[in-house]
């Protein structure tokens, strides 16, 4: 069984450009997750893909989109980069189905740097 | 506005010593989840609790959970150097998760 895989594991942008962060959820889950999880606080829910399609979003502005692929990866895409969009991002990958399906596992990151 | 909050939030103890990690959120949530963040990586599942009253065990670590009182503890027995390390609840009302403020834990020998 693969885990939750990230990349890149770090990148750095200027302010104003693009970037794309994926994700490849582990074997056997249907559902992924993104987080922003600036310096020294908690993770932040952005957006959340079941299926394909999105299941859930937080608080963030719509220049934050993603994808989920028929394999279930994932992209999250990040237009007009600003300075405070530097921070750890995550994604989480769990499944949805019948019975319990409260677990989820997180990947181990792409660090993004915006200059 | 929901609201996770945890207390405190920097906790420096002594090897062998016991403390508690309190968490305290605004809505009511089925489940309550416990994790655990080493600098620079990324988060460690410790417990899933899953009703009012449930109280789980893993180790020197014990979280338990109170739905009426909307609280959830994390309660560290003999601290030891291993634990040092940022610890996150959150819930999921409305199936998305919410985290917590974090708790930086540094044990000193």
């Amino acid at each position: 069984e693969t885990g939750v895989t990230q990349s890149p594991t770090h990148l750095i942008k200027t302010r104003g450009q693009q970037v794309t962060l994926r994700c490849s959820s582990q074997s056997g889950h249907n559902t992924v997750s993104w987080y922003q999880q600036a310096l020294g606080q908690g993770p932040q829910f952005i957006f959340q893909y079941y299926r394909e399609e999105e299941n859930g979003r937080g608080n963030f502005p719509p220049r934050f989109s993603g994808l989920q692929f028929p394999n279930y990866s994932s992209e999250l895409n990040v237009n007009a980069l600003e300075l405070d969009d530097s921070a750890l991002y995550l994604c989480a990958s769990s499944h949805k189905g019948t019975g319990n399906s409260y677990e989820q596992y997180f990947g181990p990151g792409t660090r993004l740097t915006v200059t | 506005e929901l609201k996770v909050e945890q207390n405190p939030l920097f906790l420096s103890m002594q090897e062998g010593k016991n403390y508690t990690i309190y968490c305290n959120y605004s809505t009511t949530s089925d489940r309550l989840y416990w994790y655990r963040q080493d600098p620079g990586k990324s988060l460690e599942s410790l417990f899933v609790l899953l009703s009012n009253g449930a109280v789980k065990q893993e180790g020197r670590l014990m979280a338990s959970l109170d739905t009426k009182a909307r609280l959830s503890t994390l309660h560290i027995t003999a601290a030891v150097h291993d634990l040092s390390a940022t610890y996150f609840c959150a819930v999921t009302p409305y199936n998305q998760f919410y985290f917590g403020t974090g708790t930086s834990l540094t044990v000193i020998p």
